[in-house]
């Protein structure tokens, strides 16, 4: 079945250091992919997506392309602030045979605290 | 703001008990998806609703129902409850039935705690 595999948290960068979330996925045709993030208790929200090969997600600052060759979806940001501590998420939607239904699947999150 | 809602925020109960998760998605948005983040087994889809209709199951037990109302919204309903089913359930909307571009626009979520 699809899978999304993003590595392993948490993460810890001092303020304006660059950032790389890697992020591959295992699907039977082309999904689209997203990375959400998730606030402390707060829910998702969509933080970029892409959806077909070589596009390029971007939003406040951070950027992820969709690489079909090497079935990756990295998120970058070149210089991260406290405020973007949280967890992010990469996910992709796939349709599923039959069933019209366009659900997410979600990699294992990665919590990114930055320090002063 | 997602324009998503749900209620209650948080719920504890006890183990064998029933509860009912309520689900309002974003005005004009006909699909409605649960899903269930846990420590072990981290973000699941377990439902999709479209405009009153089951359109896909995911890693839903047999426990666990749902359904959408005429006036869209949703309800999940856990029943027997065990120990593990403490989590956080979020609810999502979409504007279609979900095309891969169509975000999906997140709830805050219920916390779930089973003693």
């Amino acid at each position: 079945g699809d899978s999304v595999t993003q590595m392993e948290g948490p993460v810890t960068l001092s303020e304006e250091a660059f950032l790389t979330i890697n992020c591959t996925y295992t699907a039977t045709g082309y999904p689209s992919l997203f990375w959400y993030v998730q606030y402390p208790g707060e829910g998702l929200q969509l933080l970029l997506k892409a959806t077909k090969a070589d596009d390029k997600g971007s939003n406040k600052g951070f950027e992820a392309t969709y690489r079909k060759e090497t079935t990756s979806f990295h998120l970058e940001k070149g210089s991260v602030q406290v405020s973007d501590s949280a967890v992010y998420f990469c996910a992709l939607s796939y349709a599923y045979s039959g069933a019209g239904s366009y659900q997410l699947t979600f990699g294992k999150g990665t919590k990114l605290s930055v320090i002063p | 703001d997602s324009g998503v809602t749900q209620t209650p925020k948080h719920l504890i109960t006890a183990t064998g008990q029933r509860v009912t998760l309520r689900c309002s998605p974003r005005s004009g948005d006909l699909s409605v998806y649960w899903y269930q983040q846990s420590l072990d087994q981290g973000l699941q889809f377990l439902i999709q609703y479209y405009n009153g209709e089951e359109r896909a199951k995911g890693n839903i037990l047999e426990r666990f129902s749902a359904q959408q109302f005429p006036d869209l919204h949703s309800e999940l309903n856990l029943s027997s409850l065990e120990l593990g089913d403490s989590a956080l359930y979020f609810c999502a909307s979409s504007v279609g039935e979900g095309r891969p571009s169509y975000e999906q626009y997140f709830g805050p979520g219920t916390r779930l705690t089973v003693t």
